[in-house]
């Protein structure tokens, strides 16, 4: 099973490129999450997806958008890329509907804006 | 809006027990979990509780919830140099698909 797959794994971006971050999973999971992560400040959410066809802002939403493709896919793009955007990308997505339900994770895109 | 805090750093001797903190600001959080993130790689679920239990065990881990406080432990009993890692906890609520995970602990284990 490949889960929650993520591309590209690292990526270096001047200031003003733009880029998409791609995710893919295959267990027919409902939500999808992307998150990013940076020291100290733990994984802040992003943007989410509940369903096909449906996204919501997280907690850092400024300089990206999402794309919720199909059930499977939910992309994440910067379109002009900022320093400050230079972080770990995690994607991440889970069954949904039952709120308990595991949340599994991508293998993350090391992100470099200079 | 919700908000996740830890302490950021945990150093024990192998053997000893952990005991990781959290703590929450949405009142509606149901469910709390606790996710371990290993170097290099994305984060994995070790547990959760519902916001209706005061305690879990699971192994090695024990899980205390005081929702008056909105205060969230995960103690390690036994802890091992395996368990070094970044352990987040995580909250959700009854009627989101919202996901918030908390600032992280990296938990050190030296011999």
């Amino acid at each position: 099973n490949a889960g929650v797959t993520q591309t590209p794994k690292f990526q270096v971006l001047k200031t003003g490129q733009s880029m998409t971050l791609q995710c893919a999973q295959d267990m027919n999971h409902n939500s999808m999450y992307w998150y990013r992560q940076d020291p100290g400040m733990g994984l802040r959410l992003i943007y989410y997806s509940a369903s096909e066809g449906t996204t919501d802002k997280g907690e850092v939403p400024n300089g990206y958008n999402v794309s919720r493709l199909n059930k499977r896919e939910f992309s994440l793009r910067l379109e002009s890329a900022a320093p400050s955007q230079t972080s770990v990308y995690f994607c991440a997505s889970r069954k949904g509907g039952v709120r308990n339900t595991e949340a599994f994770f991508g293998q993350g895109t090391r992100l470099t804006v200079v | 809006g919700e908000d996740v805090e830890q302490s950021l750093f945990l150093s024990v001797r192998e053997g000893d027990s952990s005991v990781i903190n959290c703590t929450y600001t949405d009142s509606s959080s149901t469910y709390l979990y606790w996710y371990k993130q290993e170097p290099g790689a994305g984060l994995q679920l070790l547990t959760y509780i519902f916001s209706n239990m005061d305690m879990k065990q699971d192994q090695r881990l024990t899980v205390l919830l005081n929702k008056k406080d909105k205060h969230l432990s995960l103690r390690i009993a036994d802890t091992q140099t395996g368990d070094s890692a970044i352990y987040f906890c995580a909250e959700s609520g009854e009627d989101t698909d919202k996901l918030i995970f908390g600032t992280g602990t990296r938990l050190q284990v030296f011999p």
